[in-house]
């Protein structure tokens, strides 16, 4: 099946400091990549849609200026979270939408996430 | 607002017994996804749902669409705390994928 890896798996960071996550689909291109942030106890909570070659969507409330993401390739979305801070710390996970034909309308195949934790 | 309505929030029951989460859309669903996670994990896909009255079962858990589209129940017999966790439902309304609020299950031995 569609697999989408994440890197670094967890990061430990100081505060100040800007952290990058990677996200890849590994087997199928994703024109369209998602980024979500999960805090403790809580839901799943849909920060961004990335779009290969054009600007990222930001849901309200996030601030693209400190959330910067980049989507340079069909496999690849970067997310850094600049000048980090102890409230950004929360699990951060991305998916990719297969742009092939076949399958599941809409499907959407998530990567195993990112816990970041800022010191 | 939650675009998906999920409930109970939180669940305990004791092992073997049978339980149910709920999940609710005031929208048509086109396709409802079930995951099972543990905070600072990965999503565990389930199962999907596509059509109106569908239902799937795996192992112990079945979860059904109803005919309207509108809801979707997950069902889980005879627990074992192998099943503990945190139960999300996630629809595509829009263009992206929003998940209800989730249901922590715990099972108790």
């Amino acid at each position: 099946g569609a697999v989408v890896s994440q890197h670094p798996s967890w990061v430990i960071c100081k505060s100040g400091t800007s952290v990058k996550i990677e996200c890849r689909s590994l087997d199928f291109q994703a024109t369209t990549m998602f980024w979500y942030r999960q805090f403790p106890k809580q839901s799943l909570m849909l920060m961004a849609t990335s779009n290969e070659g054009s600007k990222a969507t930001y849901e309200q409330g996030v601030e693209k200026d400190k959330f910067l993401i980049n989507h340079a390739s069909l496999t690849l979305s970067t997310l850094t979270v600049t000048s980090a801070h102890p409230e950004d710390s929360s699990f951060y996970i991305c998916s990719a939408r297969d742009s092939t034909a076949g399958g599941p309308p809409d499907t959407q195949y998530f990567g195993p996430g990112t816990r970041l934790t800022v010191l | 607002s939650q675009e998906l309505e999920q409930s109970p929030q939180s669940l305990i029951v004791q092992e073997g017994k049978n339980l149910t989460i709920n999940c609710t859309s005031s929208k048509t669903l086109y396709g409802l996804y079930w995951y099972k996670q543990k905070y600072g994990e990965g999503l565990i896909f389930l199962m999907m749902l596509q059509k109106g009255g569908e239902e799937k079962s795996h192992e112990k858990i079945t979860a059904k669409l109803d005919e309207k589209k509108q809801q979707s129940s997950l069902h889980i017999t005879a627990s074992q705390p192998s099943h503990a966790g945190i139960y999300l439902c996630g629809a595509v309304l829009l263009n992206d994928m929003r998940f209800g609020a989730g249901t922590r299950l715990t099972v108790k031995p």
